[in-house]
């Protein structure tokens, strides 16, 4: 019930291509989707997130696109550079309640080519 | 203004053995959160602290435990460490009651149990 699933696993892009991570959730008590950004050696950094209300955001190069009814949501990363090559983690929590920490995916390791 | 910070940034232990991690929250957030990233698995959620009180605790055994201090920093406490509980050790705070929203996390604390 608590599953974040996050595809695929890890991603080759070129530059200035579009990288498209994929993750679906199982709870429908979750109301905040962020992605975060985690370069080796790093903590996790909040990209962008989304709650339900809306099916899409933009922030500069990166999207996100939700589907409620599926239970699906994803990051579109616009004219990717080589910049952007981390690993990249969906996650969802309710704000509410005592269940107010992120679920996370199992992660994507973008790979972006010069 | 300074993010989460975390001490030590590397540890090696042997089996058996236990281990205290601490964490400084950003100033002004009350919320504490830890989570384990060993390697391939993601991010799984450990324990969840705000204003002092265990909110909440994920699927670990009790050997897992921590506290939250009255300037609101953490220590997560590891008892008779076993080999698997070898990862990346993260902490990340928010404002009070923010929940899943403005988690900031610090860089981790690297854990090797040999």
């Amino acid at each position: 019930q608590q599953q974040v699933k996050q595809s695929p696993q890890s991603l080759i892009v070129q530059k200035g291509g579009i990288s498209i991570i994929n993750c679906a959730y199982e709870n429908t008590a979750f109301d905040y989707f962020p992605w975060y950004q985690q370069f080796p050696g790093k903590g996790p950094a909040l990209l962008i997130a989304i709650r339900p209300d809306v099916s899409e955001k933009k922030e500069g190069r990166f999207t996100i696109s939700f589907n409620k009814s599926a239970k699906q949501f994803s990051l579109h990363i616009m004219d990717s550079q080589p910049g952007d090559s981390a690993t990249y983690f969906c996650a969802a929590s309710s704000l509410g309640g005592s269940a107010r920490q992120l679920t996370f995916g199992s992660g994507t390791q973008l790979t972006v080519l010069p | 203004e300074a993010g989460v910070t975390q001490s030590p940034t590397h540890l090696i232990k042997t089996r058996g053995q236990q281990v205290t991690l601490r964490c400084s929250p950003i100033s002004g957030h009350t919320s504490v959160y830890w989570y384990q990233q060993a390697l391939g698995l993601g991010l799984q959620f450990l324990l969840w602290y705000d204003e002092g009180e265990e909110r909440n605790r994920g699927n670990f055994p009790p050997r897992f435990s921590g506290r939250q201090f009255p300037n609101y920093s953490s220590e997560l406490n590891v008892n008779a460490l076993e080999l698997e509980d070898s990862a990346l050790y993260l902490c990340a705070s928010s404002p009070r009651l923010a929940g899943g929203r403005s988690q900031y996390f610090g860089p981790g604390t690297r854990l090797t149990v040999l």
